[in-house]
């Protein structure tokens, strides 16, 4: 069985702080994504990275893939009330690429 | 409007009843997924279908029985709800080239 550990499970900062969340496996995944949900709403998609190494930043997002492409992490800079959310990381693997959710990090972001 | 539906937002049901959760897309996406989301266990895949007329099993099958007639539709069925299958349900879409696109979930309550 697949498994994607994100950590930490739940994270409650001030207004303005940075934050990293992890995405951990011991398994090789060919994509990652990375989504947010919002209460009542299913996950929404905000990256997908494909290369070992590979860096993508959106905005006060930045996403890591790592180098044996078994991790990665989200990295918000000067978080907003606007970025609270559930944040889920996801790997593709298998013949189908069929994504495995990890169980989340729910970001609460006080002004 | 473009997007994936789901109906209905909210279902109560009693144990033993059949019930059917309906998706459809509009987006022509070859693949659909059906997945159900519990806290402690996240997001977990209970089937997927590649094309019409294609289903395949997921990681949380049993109790549930899926049909891909169109390629728009993809309802899952519960044959005989239990309490154990009380859960928010989402459905997904992808063209395996830009991620999943969610619906905004159904969630069922069995009593």
């Amino acid at each position: 069985t697949q498994l994607l550990e994100q950590s930490p499970q739940f994270l409650s900062i001030q207004e303005g702080e940075n934050l990293t969340v992890y995405c951990n496996s011991s398994s090789v995944f060919s994509s990652l994504q990375w989504y947010r949900q919002e209460p009542g709403e299913g996950p929404v998609l905000l990256v997908t990275v494909v290369t070992g190494g590979e860096v993508k930043k959106l905005k006060r997002l930045t996403f890591q893939f790592g180098d044996a492409r078994k991790d990665s992490s989200l990295h918000i800079t000067a978080a907003q009330p606007g970025d609270t959310g559930l944040y889920l990381c996801a790997g593709a693997w298998g013949s189908q690429g069929n994504l495995i959710f990890g169980k989340g990090t729910k970001l609460s972001v006080k002004p | 409007d473009a997007g994936i539906t789901q109906s209905p937002r909210y279902k109560i049901t009693e144990t033993g009843r059949q019930v059917t959760l309906m998706c459809h897309q509009t987006w022509s996406h070859s693949y659909m997924f059906w997945y159900r989301q519990d806290l402690g266990h996240g997001l977990r895949l209970i089937y997927y279908s590649a094309a019409a007329d294609i289903t395949d099993k997921g990681e949380v099958p049993d109790g549930y029985v899926v049909s891909r007639s169109k390629t728009e539709n993809f309802p899952l069925t519960l044959e005989s709800a239990t309490r154990s299958q009380t859960s928010v349900y989402f459905c997904a879409s992808s063209d395996r080239q830009s991620g999943y696109t969610f619906g905004s979930g159904t969630r069922l309550t069995v009593v």
